[in-house]
């Protein structure tokens, strides 16, 4: 069965830092893994998708990379920023069962002005 | 709309009710998902459309959880009997194609069912 685990589970940064959020797997038999964003009372916000077969991806001060092999992920915000404050998931996408979405237990983030 | 639109936004039900919680994906998107995120915890998979087949219920805890996508667009979950364990947030999320495994899922706000 496939596990997914994020750590830290919560971060408490001053704003400007750079900071990584780690997320592992068990399985590495994935379609992709993606990272959403999760604000209070809201849904989810797809951040970057990265497929299997690639390595990284980026959108602004966001970069994510990909090791399968190791069943690892991390996610770097450059420049942190108090509107970065929210909660970050980590999902992978499996090869069986259509492509349906299993998460962790999110790293909770809060930016100090 | 341009986006996956869920309702209602808030449910309080007294245990033993059915409930009933809608969810209009984004036009066209062929692939429906729905999802049960527990306080504190990641979303968990419930159930799957494609179109109208429910090609994959293996998540949803008990015979007292139903869902339906009669005409391939909207959807609707439905809990029997309510238990206070069911009280979570229920999110829907589409996507564009079922044959793509590399099209993101796009949530919607979710429904936070509150059974007292």
């Amino acid at each position: 069965k496939q596990e997914v685990t994020q750590i830290p589970a919560a971060l408490s940064v001053p704003e400007g830092e750079n900071l990584v959020l780690n997320c592992s797997f068990t399985d590495s038999a994935i379609y992709n893994l993606q990272w959403f964003r999760q604000d209070p009372g809201k849904g989810l916000t797809s951040l970057l998708l990265i497929q299997s077969s690639q390595r990284e991806q980026t959108s602004g001060r966001l970069n994510a990379s990909l090791d399968k092999s190791s069943g690892r992920s991390t996610l770097y915000i450059a420049a942190s920023q108090p509107g970065d404050s929210a909660t970050y998931l980590c999902a992978v996408s499996l090869v069986t069962g259509f492509q349906k979405l299993v998460f962790g237990t999110g790293t909770r983030l809060l930016v100090s002005p | 709309g341009a986006g996956v639109s869920q309702s209602p936004r808030y449910k309080v039900a007294k245990r033993g009710q059915d409930v009933a919680l809608r969810c209009d994906p984004i036009s066209g998107h062929v692939s429906l998902f729905w999802y049960q995120q527990a306080l504190g915890q990641g979303p968990e998979f419930l159930t799957y459309f494609q179109n109208e087949a429910q090609l994959d219920k293996s998540g949803l805890p008990s015979d007292r959880f139903f869902a339906e996508r009669p005409e391939g667009s909207v959807s609707t979950l439905k809990i029997q009997r309510t238990q206070q364990e069911d009280s979570a947030v229920y999110l829907c999320a589409s996507s564009s194609d079922a044959r793509n495994s590399n099209q993101p899922q796009h949530f919607g706000d979710g429904t936070r069912l509150s059974i007292l």
